[in-house]
């Protein structure tokens, strides 16, 4: 069965300063794979995913993902990071088959930018 | 974008209470699901629907049960509440054509005492 395993359950950095978020998965088959994000007191957000095609994704605040299918990962990062993203960041996969409706999620990083 | 919305942001109930939490999206998409959210075990499907009356197991569904009567709206059951269903629940529904993601509820934050 796939899994996802987020290892870092907390990553304190910097304002300013880079950050990376690492994701692997389980499981070598074909899958779509996703970073959401959750502020305080609210619901998840599709920040990017990864569907086919460039294995470089990347959002509209900055974040970018990169697809590795030798190493199983899909790890989200940032160059320069705000407080604004401190937040907890979960990672997603789910097998790229019809018909195949659930997701897994990993037990999420939370980011916590320091001023 | 499909908007998600569930009724209530905190609930507090007793013991042994029925509790109903409820879903509704609004764009016509056939699969919904619930999860819980607990501090260290991140996210787990409870159930999920994939059309109007159809129902499938999660990883945890024991306490729980479901209800997809009309395809925009999914309940979520608690036939006799514990502390130990004391947690945060997301319910979502998938996105539109061409978009594999899910579209997340702001959440119901229950708590059993």
């Amino acid at each position: 069965a796939q899994s996802v395993t987020q290892l870092d359950s907390q990553v304190p950095v910097f304002e300013e300063a880079p950050v990376e978020l690492r994701c692997n998965y389980s499981s070598s088959v074909s899958v779509y794979l996703f970073w959401y994000v959750q502020y305080p007191n609210q619901g998840l957000q599709l920040l990017l995913k990864y569907l086919s095609g460039s294995t470089l994704v990347e959002s509209i605040n900055g974040f970018e993902a990169e697809f590795n299918k030798s190493q199983t990962s899909f790890h989200l990062r940032k160059p320069s990071v705000h407080i604004s993203d401190t937040a907890e960041y979960f990672c997603a996969v789910r097998d790229a088959f019809p018909g195949t409706y659930k997701y897994i999620f990993g037990t999420g990083t939370r980011l916590k930018v320091l001023a | 974008d499909v908007k998600v919305t569930q009724s209530s942001r905190y609930l507090v109930k007793r013991t042994g209470e029925k509790v109903f939490l409820e879903c509704v999206q609004d764009m016509d998409h056939e699969n919904m699901f619930w999860y819980r959210q607990d501090p260290g075990l991140g996210l787990r499907l409870i159930y999920f629907s994939y059309d109007v009356k159809m129902k499938e197991k999660g990883d945890i569904p024991e306490g729980y049960s479901v209800s997809r009567e009309k395809k925009e709206r999914f309940s979520l059951i608690l036939e006799s509440a514990s502390t130990n269903q004391t947690s945060m629940y997301l319910c979502a529904g998938r996105g539109g054509v061409g978009d594999y993601g899910y579209t997340f509820g702001s959440g119901t934050r229950l708590t059993v005492v």
